[in-house]
């Protein structure tokens, strides 16, 4: 089956510092790979998603970027603010929509 | 609000006990997933149903057992659980196609401690 792998398990930058967390995959089935935040006591969300035609996408102070020869993928934040501080998880998934997880990154914005 | 709707938010059981989680949407889903959340793990599928057929179970104890009546509710019966299986439990439901991955939308989750 996949396996995801994320790093790091937790980061803590400044305010308006950039945050890139990484992941990799297994299986190159994999098509779909969702970026999901969960704040403290909240149910997980998605913030971005990046499909397997595409290389990189962006939206607003986020971006995603894919590497499908190399099966890995990455979140960027760009000019971090204290209400990015959340848990992020990355997923990959095959058709069918069997989402495997990450372990999650624990991102921290020091004002 | 995702419009995944989970009962009980938090729920303490003795390991003899049986109880049962809720997942509701409304949101024309076909697609429903038991999730498992633990301190320092990721999030661990447990079960998927598409329409309302079981298609994924992963290797999941048999004290936990699923039960998809309509593509709108889902539950997990819970019996002699294990205090390691103290977790989050999250719901989650997608337009299932085929065709394209589509995302995901949780529900709030029940916080279960086994004592």
């Amino acid at each position: 089956g996949e396996n995801v792998e994320q790093h790091p398990s937790t980061l803590s930058v400044q305010e308006g510092d950039s945050a890139v967390i990484k992941c990799t995959y297994s299986d190159s089935a994999s098509n779909y790979f969702p970026w999901y935040k969960q704040e403290l006591g909240k149910r997980p969300q998605l913030i971005i998603d990046i499909r397997s035609n595409v290389g990189e996408k962006k939206d607003q102070r986020i971006a995603v970027t894919l590497n499908k020869t190399a099966k890995h993928f990455s979140l960027h934040i760009t000019e971090t603010q204290p209400e990015d501080s959340a848990v992020y998880f990355c997923a990959a998934s095959i058709v069918g929509n069997q989402f495997y997880f990450g372990t999650g990154t624990s991102l921290t914005v020091i004002p | 609000e995702t419009g995944v709707t989970q009962t009980p938010r938090h729920l303490v059981m003795g390991m003899t006990n049986k109880k049962s989680l809720k997942c509701e949407q409304h949101l024309g889903h076909n697609a429903m997933y038991w999730y498992k959340q633990s301190a320092k793990k990721p999030l661990e599928l447990m079960f998927v149903y598409s329409l309302e057929e079981r298609v994924e179970n992963n290797s999941v104890p048999s004290r936990f057992s699923p039960e998809c009546p309509n593509s709108s509710h889902l539950f997990l019966h819970l019996h002699t659980l294990q205090p390691e299986d103290s977790a989050l439990y999250l719901c989650a439901s997608s337009p299932e196609q085929r065709d394209r991955n589509t995302e995901a939308f949780f529900g709030q989750g029940t916080r279960l401690t086994v004592v």
